[in-house]
This record gives C-alpha cells, structure tokens and sequence, in this order.
C-alpha cells in the first residue's frame, strides 16, 4: 500500500545546531503538509507545499518539496529547546491523507 | 475562535467492553476526521466525513468500529467490542473542506482522546 516513510526516527541535536527531517513517499503526491506534535500533545499545522520544486521558509524552518513530488524535507537552522516534539509530514495520494512516521527531535540545552 | 473539542480525555476499559468517543469540530469545518494514534507512529486515517457523508472509511475496522456524524456537525466514535491493541490516542480533526485536486486545507486537531484496554 501507499507508505510515507521519514528518516531520521530519532535525532538529537546540541542547541543552536542544525536539523533536517526527510519525507519519502511510495506515490507521487498532490500535495505536502507538515505537522509539529509537542510531547503528549497534538499535531499542529505548519505548512503546506503544493508545486513541484516549492520552497518556504518559516523564520528559522525551511521546507522543501521533490522536483517528482515524492519527497520533501524540513531544515530547521540553530535549533532552540522551543524546537522539541515529533514533526510529521502528509500527503494525500489522492484526497487521503497519509501521516510519515515522523521524526522525533530532542534539543538538548 | 474555539478548537476542536473532543471528550472524554482518558478513557480505561477492559478488553471486550464498548467505548465512544465525542468530537466537536471548529465551526463551519465541513471536513471532519477521526485518527488513530498508536504511541511512537504517525496518526493513521480511519474515517474521513465530508459534511454527513463519509468520503473514505477504508482502514476502518468495520467489525468493531463504527462513527456517525448526524448532523454534518459533532461525531461519535464507537469501538465495540474493545481490544488490546486498540490501546491508542484518537485524535479529531476539522478542516474547511477536503479538497480537490491539488488544494487542500489544513487539519485542525483536537486533544484527542487516550484510550487504555486492560
């Protein structure tokens, strides 16, 4: 079946080091959405990407969509303890959302 | 503007019981969807409704689970007979509409709901 896989599962990162999470999908997607999910809370929307080679920024965050839109990825610059929790893309094949595995980020200070 | 509500927050039964699960959605969200999140995996889709209607219910256990949403508003979801594995966070969510083609909207997720099967 349709499968979004994300690599690293764990990082850890020195503060005010770099972090990059990557989103690989078996199917070509519509489009991309990433979530940011705080210990023991609930995902909460960051961005969405749509066209082939889009890039964004959010202040310290940079996402990224594939040129085949089968990938994407999100570097996050000087990480702050502020940056801790698990971050998830999705993307919908059709309509469907499929959530990745997600990327559990610790920070440590 | 409100979130999405979602009750009861913690929820123990023993394997066999029934269970059901509230969700209020944000208002105007036509989109309503319910997910299962099994602890360190992504949440998994099990029904998508479009307003009453149910777009996409296809990793729904049908045998067991079940969900409504009556009026296009506010949702149950029920699990009857609970087991084991169903041990998990369910987690609500609303979004404008659910799309079409390359457009989409964001999910707006409420607390969830923490389930615990003995």
């Amino acid at each position: 079946g349709q499968q979004v896989m994300q690599i690293p599962q764990y990082q850890h990162v020195q503060e005010g080091e770099d972090f990059t999470t990557y989103c690989n999908s078996s199917t070509t997607l519509s489009n991309i959405q990433w979530y940011k999910q705080r210990p023991g809370g609930h995902p909460v929307f960051l961005i969405q990407l749509v066209k082939s080679g889009e890039v964004k920024k959010q202040k310290r965050l940079t996402f990224q969509f594939g040129e085949a839109k089968k990938n994407s990825s999100l570097h996050i610059t000087a990480t702050q303890t502020t940056d801790v929790g698990t971050y998830f893309c999705a993307g919908p094949p059709t309509y469907k959302y499929i959530f990745g595995t997600g990327t559990r980020l610790k920070v440590l200070a | 503007e409100a979130g999405v509500a979602q009750s009861p927050r913690y929820k123990i039964i023993e394997k066999r019981q029934s269970v059901a699960f509230w969700c209020n959605p944000i208002s105007g969200h036509a989109t309503l969807y319910w997910y299962q999140q099994i602890l360190g995996q992504g949440p998994k889709l099990l029904i998508q409704f479009q307003n009453n209607g149910v777009v996409d219910d296809s990793q729904l256990p049908k045998d067991r689970f079940s969900a409504e949403r009556l009026k296009g508003v506010d949702s149950t979801l029920k699990i009857q007979p609970a087991k084991l594995e169903d041990s998990a966070v369910y987690l609500c969510a609303s979004s404008l509409v659910s799309g079409t083609g390359t457009v989409s909207y964001e999910q707006y997720f409420g607390p969830g709901t923490r389930l615990t099967v003995t």
